[in-house]
């Protein structure tokens, strides 16, 4: 089965400064990669989603960007953090229409 | 509306209980999904079904693909089932989950 790593587990970063968010994954290849955000007391939003290497759908215009420089890792960035950037981010991976596994979870809080 | 809908939002129950949480949705589907997410953040996939039937331990997933509904149903219920239990489906052609707004379940011992 495939295995999601993220990192780091929580971040609180200043408003106006960067971010970058890592996630890899073990036990597949050529896997489809998705980054998630959940705010607080809401439901699951996709942002982003991976079929192969640099190819990035976004599904939620915004100041974050996504980048996939290698089959099993993606990489989710901003040039300016906005205190509404806070939330719960979940990378997610599976192989064709197969179920999802999800990573650990990144908490941002953003002050 | 919501293309997934689930129903209750909020659920409390005493240990033991016969648990059910359902999911409606309106569109074609591929595929649906139950996951469960721990007080903590963590998601796990429950099930992923098509039609019919599936178990696992206490858990047990059934779908109704004419009437386009979907039950999640947890037998003997135990305090550490306490989670948000979210149901997502895929549409055909499609790789992206669509989710529904999940509901809290709390068992009480």
């Amino acid at each position: 089965s495939q295995t999601i790593h993220q990192w780091p587990a929580t971040l609180v970063q200043p408003v106006g400064s960067p971010l970058s968010l890592e996630c890899t994954v073990e036990g597949t290849s050529n896997p489809n990669l998705y980054w998630y955000r959940q705010a607080a007391g809401r439901g699951l939003q996709l942002l982003f989603y991976s079929v192969g290497i640099g190819q990035i759908s976004s599904e939620v215009p915004q100041n974050l960007s996504a980048s996939r420089p290698q089959d099993r890792q993606f990489i989710l960035s901003s040039k300016k953090l906005l205190l509404s950037d806070s939330g719960f981010y979940l990378c997610a991976a599976n192989r064709q229409a197969d179920t999802q596994y999800f990573g650990p979870g990144t908490r941002l809080t953003v002050l | 509306k919501n293309e997934v809908e689930q129903s209750p939002q909020n659920l409390t129950a005493q240990e033991g209980e016969f648990i059910t949480i359902n999911c409606s949705y309106s569109v074609g589907i591929s595929a649906l999904h139950w996951l469960q997410q721990h007080p903590g953040g963590g998601i796990v996939s429950l099930f992923m079904l098509s039609s019919g039937k599936k178990k696992h331990g206490r858990l047990i997933a059934t779908i109704n693909i004419q009437e386009k509904h979907s039950s999640l149903h947890i037998t003997a219920s135990h305090p550490r089932d306490s989670a948000v239990y979210i149901c997502a489906v895929t549409t055909p052609g499609a790789q992206k989950l669509v989710f529904g707004q999940g509901t809290r379940l709390t068992i009480n011992p």
